[in-house]
């Protein structure tokens, strides 16, 4: 059974180009979550989806910053023009329904991105 | 609250003696928390979880301490082995809130 799985893992983008960075969430899950991590500090949450909806961006950026989670295909965390701030370890994590056992959110292996 | 700081705290321990790592949460409403261990690299990985209406859970070699009076959770591990070496942050929620808080993160270290 896959666990949740991201691409790319490295990425490396100049400062004002497009970052896409994708996850696919473990088989069965319907909720996805993006979080971002900064060298020696814990996770940030950034924003909540299920399919075709967003149900919590409080921690998303206000520009420049998108997530999206379609009826087909992986969940996409799109960052324009980014700026040398942006570098940091992107953490999709994936869900059941939560609450109906848990609230366990299993997450993938991360994307590193650098802006240069 | 929302974790800070530039340097993770270290906890160095010798293999095979037992490990505790400590870590405050800050919402007085949260009633569901994760500790999880994550290796350079890697995602984080689910450890062991635990309700608010508890204050002991055990697990394989794992056991998690919640003092809701104090807003504090702790994490022991026995019989501490070089593979525990990583860093391990505590993380909350809320029923029907489904973001995880995370806390600072620990890095432990164990010496052979």
């Amino acid at each position: 059974n896959a666990g949740v799985m991201q691409n790319p893992r490295h990425l490396v983008r100049r400062r004002g180009q497009e970052a896409r960075l994708r996850c696919s969430p473990m088989k069965g899950h319907s909720h996805v979550y993006w979080y971002r991590q900064l060298p020696e500090e814990g996770l940030k949450f950034m924003v909540y989806l299920q399919k075709e909806n967003i149900i919590d961006e409080s921690g998303m950026p206000k520009e420049r910053f998108s997530a999206e989670f379609p009826k087909e295909g992986p969940s996409i965390l799109r960052i324009q023009q980014v700026v040398r701030g942006d570098s940091a370890a992107y953490f999709c994590a994936s869900s059941p329904v939560p609450g109906q056992d848990t609230y366990e959110q299993y997450f993938g292996p991360g994307t590193r991105l650098t802006v240069t | 609250g929302e974790n800070v700081g530039l340097h993770l705290p270290t906890l160095s321990v010798q293999e095979g003696d037992n490990s505790i790592i400590n870590c405050a949460y800050s919402n007085s409403a949260s009633d569901y928390f994760i500790w999880y261990k994550q290796e350079s690299g890697k995602g984080p990985q689910f450890i062991i979880d635990i309700r608010s209406n508890m204050d002991k859970r055990q697990g394989q070699r794992v056991t998690v301490l919640l003092n809701k009076t104090v807003k504090h959770l702790s994490l022991q591990i026995a019989a501490t082995q070089p593979g525990d070496s990583a860093v391990y942050f505590c993380a909350e929620t809320s029923r029907g809130y489904n973001k995880l808080i995370f806390g600072a993160g620990t890095r432990l270290a164990v010496h052979p």
